[in-house]
């Protein structure tokens, strides 16, 4: 089955900065990789999309880059602001057919003020 | 985005008692929703996938005359934790894909049920 690894597993950085947030998959089958916001005691909420037929996709301070030869994708948000702070999961899955969705470990992001 | 809601977002219960979490898709109809299990500081951990009008899959490990699901409309999924004990103590969170856009890649997440067994 599917291995998602996520690094770091906590990041810290000063309001302003840039935060990248690295995750890799195991199954080359995967093209559907989404990535979720999770504040505390609340739900996660997806916050970007990538699908393996395009390398880079943007919205606003945040992007997501995927080298499928390598099976890496990562998240970027620039400009970072004390609400980033928050627990931040990538995944992984097979478009249709209601795949499962494979989740990485999760990268504790603080935001220094 | 599409809109899934949890009920009761918290509960505490007796050892041996039994609960039901409710999940709903406010404004778009899932044939399919998932229950994930996550423990604190831990991913998410999918339990089962709850299809509407039959029988639920379970991922392996999970004990499915424990966790009882019954997903008896295109809008409602319920978990029912029976004969609860300490370690089913943990954050219950259901999703669900809105298919509704053309695609059926998108899992949207309720807020979660924090349960806590006594």
């Amino acid at each position: 089955g599917e291995n998602v690894e996520q690094h770091p597993s906590t990041l810290s950085v000063q309001e302003g900065d840039s935060a990248v947030i690295k995750c890799t998959y195991s199954d080359s089958a995967s093209n559907y990789f989404p990535w979720y916001k999770q504040e505390l005691g609340k739900g996660p909420q997806l916050i970007i999309d990538i699908r393996s037929n395009v390398g880079e996709k943007k919205d606003q301070r945040i992007a997501v880059t995927l080298n499928k030869t390598a099976k890496h994708f990562s998240l970027h948000i620039t400009e970072t602001q004390p609400e980033d702070s928050a627990v931040y999961f990538c995944a992984a899955t097979i478009r249709g057919g209601y795949q499962k969705v494979t989740f990485g470990t999760g990268t504790k992001l603080q935001v220094i003020p | 985005g599409a809109v899934v809601s949890q009920h009761p977002s918290r509960v505490i219960c007796k050892s041996g008692t039994s609960v039901k979490i409710e999940c709903r898709s406010l404004d778009f109809q899932a044939t399919t929703m998932f229950w994930y299990r996550q423990f604190p500081k831990q991913s998410l951990m999918l339990m089962a996938t709850s299809n509407e009008g039959s029988k639920a899959t379970y991922e392996q490990g999970v004990e499915k005359d424990k966790f009882l699901i019954n997903h008896a409309s295109l809008t409602l999924s319920t978990l029912t934790v029976t004969s609860a004990h300490p370690e089913d103590s943990s954050f219950y969170i259901c999703s669900a894909r809105d298919p509704s856009g053309g695609s059926t890649d998108t899992q949207y997440f309720g807020p979660g049920t924090r349960l806590t067994v006594l």
